[in-house]
């Protein structure tokens, strides 16, 4: 079965550092999504991509915060300036058609990021 | 705004033992809804989801789950549960229109002999 796959497992960066994590979404899957799970807590939307641009975004993506496609196999979410409480389980996620119909979403295993 | 809410932050069950995990949302409508497993160091597999029909939907590893529209509810069963079964479970459930999971906090779930 195709999968979701994550790059890497793990990321440690020092803060202030940027980040870039990677994704590669199953192959024939449109919509693209980044969800965090900080440690003990619920697994929180960050924001989803369609047609090349952001089609909805959670109040924790902010102007830190960038997504991209920059070929036809990768998604990446870069973090520009990295905080502590930006450590946490990031989840990619892609689907066949968009969150809010009969296509569920299939993740990653996810990037584990400890900020320093 | 949807919200999901997991009551049980924590439950241990026999091996053979049946389970049921509570889920309760709020939503105005009829939400897509999800239950997602996370086994440690793993990320999020899919169990079972509802759209629409039957209320009751069969998911993978023997697990089901019954949406009761009068309740809000959307409770995982199974059972009788496997060692291999220990893991964190996920409510989650989707707006029709909106492009996002709303995940609950979680349920850990501890198997013991």
């Amino acid at each position: 079965e195709p999968e979701v796959t994550q790059t890497p497992s793990h990321q440690v960066t020092q803060m202030g550092q940027e980040v870039i994590l990677r994704c590669v979404p199953i192959s024939n899957h449109l919509y693209f999504y980044w969800y965090r799970q900080i440690l003990g807590q619920k697994v929180e939307f960050l924001v989803s991509f369609y047609n090349n641009e952001i089609s909805e975004k959670s109040e924790i993506f902010d102007d830190q915060f960038s997504v991209e496609r920059p070929d036809g196999s990768n998604f990446t979410l870069k973090i520009r300036s990295t905080k502590l409480e930006d450590s946490a389980m990031y989840f990619c996620a892609s689907s066949q058609t968009w969150g809010g119909s009969n296509q569920p979403q299939h993740f990653g295993d996810g990037t584990r990021l400890s900020i320093l | 705004a949807q919200s999901v809410t997991q009551p049980d932050i924590h439950i241990t069950v026999s091996e053979g033992a049946s389970l049921e995990l509570r889920c309760n949302y709020s939503y105005g409508a009829t939400p897509y809804l999800f239950w997602y497993v996370q086994s440690p160091g793993q990320g999020l597999q899919l169990l079972l989801k509802y759209f629409s029909g039957d209320t009751l939907v069969q998911g993978i590893k023997g697990f089901e789950a019954e949406f009761k529209r009068s309740q809000s509810s959307f409770n995982l069963r199974k059972p009788s549960v496997h060692w291999s079964d220990a893991a964190e479970y996920f409510c989650a459930v989707a707006g029709r229109g909106a492009n996002n999971l709303f995940f609950g906090t979680g349920t850990r779930l501890t198997v013991i002999p």
